[in-house]
């Protein structure tokens, strides 16, 4: 089992739809959570952090249910400019290991 | 501030050739990782540097890939000899704090195309 699991998709969505997508982790250590951007033959980006009180940042808000082991990001009002793959990172050790899941593609179209 | 600067962009080589990627993290950054991204998957850490220390070198293919961080500044990850399967984008990535607040920079990668 992969330790960092997500539904590829692709995600194909009207602008202005709202788009969840799931992320679940099998080690139970796992320390920390983020969402990374990565756009088409470009670099990952770090979009945000996610914290068991949930992190909202304009459109986008992450969630973390460690009981569940369980993470989300929900994107609402989707625009043209969100298409892209959003991967789900966890972190494991004092040493900061980032374990990156396989990517979830969202394609927003007009 | 300058980002991460990887080099060569572009690689193609054959199967059983070698080859030899370079990465400068931004400036002051201690940690420095090497993944592996093939296409249509998350990337894969292959090592993970912590000044000229190794912090994890669990996936790395020991039988054919090495790196090293000598003076704890610039990388270079090098594939000897390479397979089909090497097929990927090396993306080598550095972090302030270990990585822990999950803040790592990517560079643009060095595409790796194995014939």
């Amino acid at each position: 089992r992969k330790e960092v699991e997500q539904d590829p998709g692709p995600f194909n969505v009207p602008e202005g739809a709202t788009v969840a997508f799931n992320c679940t982790y099998s080690n139970s250590a796992s320390q920390s959570f983020f969402w990374y951007r990565q756009d088409c033959r470009k670099e990952p980006k770090l979009l945000m952090s996610v914290y068991s009180s949930g992190n909202e940042d304009g459109r986008f808000t992450a969630q973390l249910n460690r009981a569940s082991q369980y993470i989300s990001l929900l994107i609402r009002d989707s625009k043209l400019s969100d298409s892209a793959t959003y991967l789900c990172v966890g972190t494991y050790n004092q040493g900061g290991k980032l374990i990156f899941g396989q990517g979830t593609e969202l394609s927003v179209k007009p | 501030e300058a980002g991460v600067a990887q080099s060569p962009r572009y690689k193609i080589i054959e199967k059983r050739q070698s080859v030899a990627f370079w990465c400068n993290p931004i400036s002051g950054h201690a940690t420095l990782y090497w993944y592996q991204q093939i296409l249509g998957q998350g990337p894969k850490l292959l090592i993970q540097f912590q000044n000229n220390g190794v912090v994890d070198d669990s996936q790395l293919p020991k039988d054919r890939f090495s790196a090293e961080r000598l003076k704890g500044v610039d990388s270079t990850l090098k594939i000897q000899p390479a397979k089909l399967e090497d097929s990927a984008v090396y993306l080598c990535a550095s972090s302030q704090d270990r990585g822990l607040k999950g803040a790592i920079y990517f560079g643009e990668g060095s595409w790796l195309t194995v014939v």
